[in-house]
């Protein structure tokens, strides 16, 4: 069956700028979770939902990243007014049983 | 924020040698994950582990729980170029995020 999906790929945005990154995660998985990877790190936890609530917000760096899962299937994590440090890959994963996530190809955020 | 330490973090060996990467931490997890991660791509699981002492097999790689499950490591026997790779460990408390450790890139020599 199909994968995790992740809109845009690639992304160059101005500092300053708002974006949207859109996650599809395999049909199914209740759990949802998006992460942060720096360019030679391993990925870091963003935010975790269940279904449509977000149970767990605590890795958001700034009040600047809001994430939503509105009906408990695609989400998406919006960064507003963009600076340098966000350049990072975005990842999003979700899992039928929590402890093993599958995970998408990844948005690569660029901020100029 | 617990901390899984990977080491090492770079290995370059030739094809045919065994290799461990070895994954710690001081605090306890309830599953331990491996996964391996290609250049613009997002990671992929190879292999979860729960029980302590737990050793799982799968072909050439070998994946070993501590007792104590607060440590893991990975062995690879006769690698191959195609082994080439950046793993991922990564621990979970409960049932929520999982803590990845830095990652050991690897690369095998033909």
């Amino acid at each position: 069956g199909a994968g995790v999906s992740q809109s845009p790929r690639y992304k160059v945005a101005k500092r300053g700028q708002d974006v949207a990154l859109r996650c599809d995660p395999i049909s199914g998985h209740v759990s949802l979770f998006w992460y942060q990877q720096a360019l030679g790190q391993g990925p870091e936890f963003l935010t975790y939902f269940q279904n449509e609530a977000q149970l767990d917000k605590s890795g958001l760096p700034s009040d600047r990243f809001f994430a939503e899962r509105p009906e408990g299937s695609v989400s998406t994590l919006k960064i507003q007014r963009t600076q340098q440090e966000d350049s990072a890959v975005y990842l999003c994963a979700s899992s039928r049983y929590t402890y093993e996530q599958y995970f998408g190809p990844g948005t690569r955020l660029t901020v100029t | 924020t617990q901390l899984l330490e990977q080491s090492p973090q770079f290995l370059s060996i030739q094809e045919g040698e065994n290799l461990t990467v070895y994954c710690n931490s001081s605090s306890v997890f309830s599953s331990l994950q491996w996964y391996r991660q290609e250049p613009g791509e997002g990671p992929v699981l190879l292999v979860t582990v729960v029980t302590g002492g737990e050793v799982k097999k799968l072909k050439r790689l070998t994946f070993q729980f501590g007792d104590a499950r607060k440590d893991s490591s990975l062995h690879i026997t006769a690698a191959q170029p195609g082994d080439t790779g950046l793993y991922l460990c990564a621990g979970a408390q409960g049932a929520q995020k999982l803590v990845f450790g830095q990652g050991t890139r690897l690369t095998i020599n033909p």
